[in-house]
């Protein structure tokens, strides 16, 4: 399976301010995904985001808030802007290598907002 | 119907028991059913998963066995250690499609 290198793995921000996380892959995947983890709570999907293409939201999640970059097939970068506390969570990357596959997770970027 | 309940949401088990958990869904377009299992401070990595033409999938301690008339699964870990503490995480995926629906969780503690 895939191997994911995320980064920072943890942030203390101040309200406001932005932060951008990034997710670097071992091989060329197609399709990666970005999932928010709210303290104590299961995973919920952000964003598909595919190479050379826009970043597919899923519903309560927007551009604006949650931008994201996929300039090649191995890397990938979500900006959480203008932090709020309600943003404090860990963000996770991830990588699918085809239907018959489960997903592979990075070890996550956890994030207070102050 | 996009939904998965699991339960229980946290379980204390002795070392050496049988710890089992259970989820349940409701769209029967889900053919894809996972385990992940998530340690503090690291990322889910996926158990075990079963697809709904078996009723049951074992791999080693870790169990799962399907119902899919009472659309529901479950994970069994046999004989627990205390390095299976962890929060365990079932998911959900129908045909064709990338996307998880996961349960809510379950805090599983071992005691030594």
């Amino acid at each position: 399976s895939a191997v994911i290198s995320q980064k920072p793995s943890r942030d203390i921000c101040q309200r406001g301010t932005s932060l951008t996380i990034q997710c670097q892959v071992d091989s060329q995947v197609t399709m990666m995904f970005w999932y928010r983890q709210q303290p104590g709570q299961s995973l919920t999907l952000i964003a598909t985001a595919n190479q050379g293409s826009e970043a597919t939201y899923e519903s309560g999640f927007v551009i604006d808030k949650f931008p994201i970059s996929r300039p090649n097939l191995t890397f990938s970068t979500l900006t959480v802007s203008n932090m709020s506390p309600e943003d404090s969570s860990i963000y996770l990357c991830s990588v699918r290598t085809g239907l018959n596959y489960g997903y592979t997770f990075g070890s996550g970027t956890r994030l207070t907002v102050v | 119907q996009q939904q998965v309940k699991q339960s229980p949401q946290s379980l204390i088990v002795q070392k050496g028991g049988i710890s089992i958990i259970n989820c349940a869904y409701e769209n029967t377009a889900f053919d894809y059913f996972p385990w992940y299992q998530q340690f503090p401070g690291k990322g889910p990595a996926l158990l075990i998963a079963i697809r709904p033409d078996v009723s049951e999938k074992k791999e080693g301690r870790f169990t799962i066995s399907f119902n899919k008339s009472a659309k529901q699964f479950s994970l069994h870990i046999m004989d627990s250690q205390p390095g299976d503490s962890a929060t365990y995480f079932c998911a959900a995926s129908g045909s064709g499609t990338y996307k998880y629906i996961f349960g809510t969780g379950t805090r599983l503690k071992v005691l030594a």
